[in-house]
């Protein structure tokens, strides 16, 4: 597509449900991240995938939360046992690698609201 | 560690007039600076970056940012502010000596053009 796509655009769950946020990113972009984004504030960064593979998960902030990505391509975010700290903008974007190996701009999409009740 | 430093919470600006967005960085090796824009209920747009060269680094809307080493800063400016520019701006920043690939954003700028 042309651009970032992520689904659900709305999630609103229960306490203690697990739920899936998916992103699609632009064709081609092998950098993909995923941020988090509550209520008034800056973002905050959850982890960064190159390809399949995640060298940077340090902002996950527990191990209900866990993310993967298929055919360098599709990533999804899961939550597990999700609390009601987790409501927030779950925000996804990409990026080309450049020739030198370093990251270009970075595209977002429209993010996911996640409420949880 | 990178970090990012947005001193404003909000600035207000009557349209027409200069505007100044402020954010300061902090990097133990070289920076690659970035400039984004959300609207109201909206993804973040990238607006422009500063990876090397010319310090006066020109983007999308007639936005432009200056690189200034000295002071670690790299304020965004626009000669005319328009009421359409309100919204929520956010700089960040990459260490480049780090390897670390993930950008680090400020908390954010509000800015608020007045008719």
């Amino acid at each position: 597509g042309a651009g970032v796509s992520q689904s659900p655009s709305n999630k609103v769950t229960e306490k203690g449900k697990d739920v899936e946020l998916r992103c699609d990113p632009i064709s081609g972009h092998t950098a993909l991240y995923w941020y988090r984004q509550s209520l008034g504030q800056g973002l905050e960064f959850l982890i960064y995938f190159q390809g399949n593979s995640a060298p940077d998960k340090s902002g996950l902030p527990s191990d209900r939360f866990s993310a993967e990505r298929t055919g360098g391509s599709v990533s999804t975010l899961t939550i597990q046992r999700t609390q009601q700290e987790d409501s927030a903008v779950y925000l996804c974007a990409s990026s080309l690698v450049g020739s030198g190996g370093e990251n270009t701009e970075a595209f977002f999409g429209q993010g996911t609201r996640l409420t949880v009740v | 560690a990178q970090s990012v430093a947005q001193p404003e919470d909000q600035v207000n600006v009557a349209e027409g007039n200069p505007l100044t967005v402020k954010c300061t960085y902090s990097v133990s090796g070289n920076p690659y600076l970035f400039w984004y824009v959300q609207y109201p209920n909206r993804g973040l747009q990238f607006l422009l970056k500063y990876i090397t060269g010319d310090n006066l680094v020109k983007g999308s809307y007639g936005f432009e940012a200056e690189f200034n080493k000295s002071q670690t800063s790299f304020h965004l400016k626009k000669p005319s502010a328009l009421v359409s520019d309100s919204a929520l701006y956010f700089c960040a920043v990459r260490d480049i000596g780090t390897g670390r690939r993930a950008l680090t954003f400020g908390s954010g700028t509000r800015l608020q053009v007045q008719p």
